[in-house]
């Protein structure tokens, strides 16, 4: 059974900084990982989708990596801003359902 | 092309009333999917389902939920007797594909029982 770890918990740091989420899992049999961005009381934003080939995908300010061979994913958020707050999703997909992490929620302090 | 759409966004039941939660996927996309996420906790898979076709439940409680995905209309989960502790965020995804097709989520439904 897929199991998918998301760490820290919470993060809060100061506008600007660069940042780095990680994502562990146990089983590397996977079809993708996604990383999506969950806001109060409001649905997904996928961020970045990671086919179980490639390695790393970008898009402007975020870099999500994977190695299946350790179990693990990096999000990367450069230059973080006010609005990048909110809880970040780490989701696995394999065989016909996602497994998803318990999230981490970040405040980006002005 | 509109993405995945919820209806309603919010709905409050008393206990013991029935609550119907709609979803209609994507354009073009015949796979659906619902997950749960029970407050303070991650979401949780529920049911992945085709047209006219159950694929896997398997994270369907035993009791008083269903899930339907006909050949025309949303797919519908229903919970029958609601209770407090089906209070919840539903969230319903599509793909076109299973596999490798990233799944496309819709805004969720906020579901509130008194």
């Amino acid at each position: 059974k897929q199991e998918v770890t998301q760490i820290p918990a919470a993060l809060s740091v100061p506008e600007g900084e660069n940042l780095v989420l990680n994502c562990s899992f146990t089983d590397s049999a996977i079809y993708n990982l996604q990383w999506f961005r969950q806001d109060p009381g409001k649905g997904l934003t996928s961020l970045l989708l990671i086919q179980s080939s490639q390695r790393e995908q970008t898009s402007g300010r975020l870099n999500a990596s994977l190695d299946k061979s350790s179990g693990r994913s990096t999000l990367y958020i450069a230059a973080s801003q006010p609005g990048d707050s909110a809880t970040y999703l780490c989701v696995l997909s394999s065989a016909r359902q996602l497994t998803f992490g318990s999230g981490t929620q970040l405040t980006v302090l002005p | 092309n509109a993405g995945v759409m919820q209806n309603p966004r919010h709905l409050v039941r008393r206990r013991g009333q029935e609550a119907r939660l709609r979803c209609s996927p994507m354009k073009g996309h015949s796979h659906v999917y619902w997950y749960r996420q029970l407050p303070e906790e991650g979401l949780k898979f529920m049911v992945y389902l085709q047209k006219e076709n159950i694929i896997d439940e398997s994270g369907m409680p035993k009791e008083r939920f269903s899930a339907e995905f006909p050949k025309e209309g949303p797919s519908i989960l229903r919970i029958q007797q609601v209770v407090r502790g089906d209070s919840a965020a539903y969230f319903c995804a599509s793909s076109p594909a299973t596999g490798t097709d990233e799944q496309y989520f819709g805004p969720g439904t906020r579901l509130t029982v008194t």
